[in-house]
């Protein structure tokens, strides 16, 4: 079964700090994974993508990677702030002509001063 | 200026209304979906259209019906309004298996 899972579900930082947050997925087979932040009360806005090539993508402060072997992705997050406070959730897409995506349950991310 | 505009923000309706949650994008894009977000369990897939007049069931279609008359438009339709479908509906669309989805601002709809 396709399935996407994330950790810490929720996790708590100073500003200014960094933090990782990590998804572990089993889609098969594999296209790509976004990492993608949801403000609240908003919809999901993409970070970054990632595909079975890519092993590192900056997008500003945010740096993600890929390790496609152990099916694992994380999202750095460098120099944390206020504004960082959010959900993260990891999408991953199956190779498919429906274009179904894959949701991870998402990291509840507070940025605290 | 790419956009997936949900009809309404914040909706009320009574027990045993239909509902109608309506979609609208502007990218010409195959690909549209609803889903339903509630705390502790992420986003879960209601209904997907993947062409005009195609609909296929997520993974919670039960209680829901959908329609896609335009490409551009997929609509959610309640039958039947429970309190346990009290939650936030978010519509998406995308192209392809590649493409970005791009997300309403969602509908957060209370059933009393």
């Amino acid at each position: 079964k396709n399935q996407v899972e994330q950790s810490p579900q929720s996790l708590i930082i100073l500003e200014g700090k960094n933090c990782t947050l990590q998804c572990n997925y089993t889609v098969s087979p594999f296209s790509n994974l976004r990492w993608y932040k949801q403000d609240t009360g908003r919809g999901p806005v993409s970070l970054t993508i990632m595909t079975f090539s890519e092993n590192t993508k900056s997008n500003g402060r945010y740096t993600a990677t890929l390790d496609a072997d152990t099916k694992q992705s994380s999202l750095h997050i460098t120099a944390s702030q206020l504004s960082d406070s959010a959900s993260y959730i990891c999408v991953v897409s199956a190779q498919s002509n429906t274009g179904k995506l894959i949701f991870g349950q998402g990291t509840t991310l507070q940025v605290k001063p | 200026d790419v956009k997936v505009t949900q009809s309404s923000r914040y909706l009320v309706k009574r027990t045993g209304e239909k509902v109608f949650l309506e979609c609208v994008q502007d990218m010409d894009h195959e690909n549209m979906f609803w889903y339903r977000q509630d705390p502790g369990l992420g986003l879960r897939l209601i209904y997907f259209s993947y062409d005009v007049k195609m609909k296929e069931k997520g993974d919670i279609p039960e209680g829901y019906s959908v329609s896609r008359e335009k490409k551009e438009r997929f609509s959610l339709i309640l039958e039947s309004a429970s309190t346990n479908q009290t939650s936030m509906y978010l519509c998406a669309s995308r192209q392809g298996d590649w493409g970005e989805a791009f997300f309403g601002q969602g509908t957060r709809l209370t059933v009393v």
